[in-house]
């Protein structure tokens, strides 16, 4: 069974400084990796994803992901974090069903970014 | 254009009454999810429609719960004889159809069960 793992369940950064959120995970085959955000009263907004090539994934708001099939992780990172940036932040892999791709998502890091 | 939209946002329900939760997903999306959210904790897959079909319910938690999506469109989860452990934020989720295809949210409807 696929599984997800966020090691941090808080993050607090100063604002300008650079960020890394963990996440590990267990598939038995290549997996679909996401990042996932969730402002408060928000629904889920994708950042990025990663299905094959290039392991190293942009997304929006200056986000990007790394994946290292040699550790099974797929960790978030940005270089300068903006106040805006505090929310919590998922990921998850995708494991088909019947021809969809359910998520399985990890238990989320809370950001917290300091003034 | 128009994302996932859901209703009602809050819902408060007295122990054992029905509930029904509705979503519409966007636009010519084939692939409809239903996602249940506790307190402090990521999202869990609930249930699965292509069109009308509904392909995979393994996550439904009791035979309480139920879906629907009869055109291949609008969806509704339907709770019945809720219970306290049922008090969660419930996620829609559309998407294209195909496995690598981006899944879309909803807001979510906040469910209290008292």
């Amino acid at each position: 069974a696929q599984s997800v793992t966020q090691p941090d369940i808080h993050i607090t950064v100063s604002e300008g400084a650079s960020l890394e959120l963990r996440c590990n995970y267990s598939y038995g085959a290549t997996p679909y990796l996401f990042w996932y955000v969730q402002s408060p009263g928000q629904g889920l907004q994708l950042l990025l994803k990663y299905f094959s090539g290039d392991t190293l994934v942009q997304g929006i708001k200056g986000f990007e992901a790394e994946f290292k099939r040699s550790q099974s992780s797929f960790n978030l990172r940005k270089p300068s974090v903006h106040w805006s940036d505090a929310a919590e932040y998922f990921c998850a892999v995708a494991g088909l069903t019947g021809g969809g791709n359910k998520l399985t998502f990890g238990t989320g890091t809370q950001l917290k970014v300091e003034l | 254009g128009a994302g996932v939209s859901q209703s009602p946002r809050y819902k408060v329900a007295k122990r054992g009454q029905d509930v029904a939760l509705r979503c519409d997903p966007i636009s010519g999306h084939v692939s409809l999810f239903w996602y249940q959210q506790a307190l402090g904790q990521g999202p869990e897959f609930l249930t699965y429609f292509q069109n009308e079909a509904q392909l995979d319910k393994s996550g439904l938690p009791s035979d309480r719960f139920f879906a629907e999506r009869p055109e291949g469109s609008v969806s509704t989860l339907k709770i019945q004889r809720t219970q306290q452990e049922d008090s969660a934020v419930y996620l829609c989720a559309s998407s294209l159809g195909l496995a690598a295809d981006t899944q879309y949210f909803g807001p979510g409807t906040r469910l209290t069960v008292l």
